[in-house]
Parts: C-alpha cells; sequence; structure tokens
C-alpha cells in the first residue's frame, strides 16, 4: 500500500513569507508526527496528533509555527512569518495509534525547506 | 529525562567485513528502543526496534541489535557490510504512554570497495 506522502518535496521562500507543508498518512493510521531535520539540531520532535483528542504540541519551537489535522486524514504544518533558521527538512510520521510510545512510525520522505 | 547518545558521527567499514553502530540511552523507565535508516534523500526506514520482548532483535536486512540494561546500550551490528548499507543510522528512544520520539544525533555508515 502507499507510504506516507509529502508535499512540495522542496520549497524555497523569502524570509517573512508563509509557508504550508501538507502530509497524507497511510490509511487507517490514526496518529500522526511532524519533525524537524536540522544540520545543527538533529531530528527534533513538533507535533502529535492522535484521532480527535487534542495535538501534543509541546515540540512547535514558537508561535509562528501550527498544524491541523482534519480527522484521521490530511495534515498541515505551517509556519508564518518564515526566518532563515526555519530551513530544514520537515519529516512527517504516522502510526496505527494502538500502543503509544512504541507503535512503529513510518516516515514521509520529507519537504525541505529554505528561506532565504 | 530521556536521552540517546550515538559514540560516532561516522563509521567506515570495507564492504564483506563487520558493522558496529554504538548507542546508548539514558532513562529512568523502560525504554523502547528502535534504529531507523535514512539513505540520501529519502525518508526514515524502521530497521528494528525493542520494546521489552526478547533483548536481541533481529531487523531487516541483516542487522540486529541487542538491549543491554546493565550497559544501558543497544548497539546495532551487521556480520557483513553491504555497499548498500550506506546511508546514515539513527538510534531512537521513546516510552510507552508518551508520544515523543528522542533521536539520537546519527551515525554516517561508510562502506568501501
Amino acid at each position: 500500500g502507499a507510504g506516507v506522502s509529502q508535499s512540495p518535496s522542496n520549497k524555497v521562500t523569502e524570509k517573512g513569507k508563509d509557508v504550508e507543508l501538507r502530509c497524507d498518512p497511510i490509511s487507517g493510521h490514526t496518529a500522526l508526527y511532524w519533525y524537524r531535520q536540522s544540520l545543527g539540531q538533529g531530528l527534533e520532535f513538533l507535533i502529535y496528533f492522535q484521532g480527535n483528542s487534542a495535538p501534543d504540541k509541546s515540540g512547535l519551537p514558537s508561535d509562528r509555527f501550527s498544524a491541523e489535522r482534519t480527522g484521521e486524514s490530511v495534515s498541515t504544518l505551517t509556519i508564518q512569518r518564515t526566518q532563515q533558521e526555519d530551513s530544514a527538512v520537515y519529516l512527517c510520521a504516522s502510526s496505527l495509534g494502538a500502543t503509544l510510545g512504541t507503535d512503529t512510525q513510518y516516515f514521509g520522505p520529507g519537504t525541505r525547506l529554505t528561506v532565504l | 529525562a530521556q536521552s540517546v547518545t550515538q559514540l560516532d558521527s561516522h563509521v567506515s567499514v570495507s564492504e564483506g567485513t563487520p558493522v558496529l553502530l554504538r548507542c546508548n540511552y539514558s532513562s529512568s523507565y523502560s525504554p523502547s528502543l528502535f534504529w531507523y535508516v535514512q539513505h540520501p534523500n529519502k525518508g526514515l526506514q524502521l530497521l528494528l526496534k525493542y520494546t521489552s520482548a526478547a533483548t536481541l532483535v533481529k531487523g531487516i536486512n541483516g542487522f540486529e541489535a541487542e538491549f543491554k540494561k546493565s550497559e544501558t546500550s543497544f548497539h546495532l551490528t551487521k556480520p557483513s557490510a553491504h555497499m548498500s548499507d550506506a546511508a546514515e543510522y539513527f538510534c531512537v528512544v521513546s516510552f510507552s504512554g508518551y508520544s515523543t520520539l528522542t533521536f539520537g544525533k546519527g551515525t554516517m555508515l561508510l562502506v568501501s570497495p
């Protein structure tokens, strides 16, 4: 079956602009996660969605970052007023959500964001 | 607090020789541990995971890892490296009931002919 897909694969934007990144999880996966991968910081957790529960936003670095998910489908990560330090690869993952913390997370190919 | 330390940022081996990628973790509770691999310009792929069952875990592509609680280690091994194994490897820790995965900094495996 299809894996996790993300779009766009690459995004170049100017400082101060807003960007939206999209994630399509594996069908039937109730849990969805966003991560950021950058040279200096490695892989960082950003936000987690599980079904209709309130999302875990504990990893979002600032209030310029937000994410939405409609039910158990597509999620969008929005970065407002982008800064150069936002340049990174943004990874999305999904899992069955049956056992939080031990579920296998399946990752998408990522969106490479470059802020000029 | 939980943390993961990958002891080597780069490991170089020759094709056909054994691979050892080292990982130590720190946690107050029984963790789940994972190894993921990332090939250039590709997403992360799960190699194997430990979730409190057998301490020796076998994964895909001939990789295995052993959970050693006394040493707080979860080293990844493979008896014989293949050129296609060249990639970046991440050791990851999490806990049941918590959403956060904590990633190590990664180890780049280089395989020479």
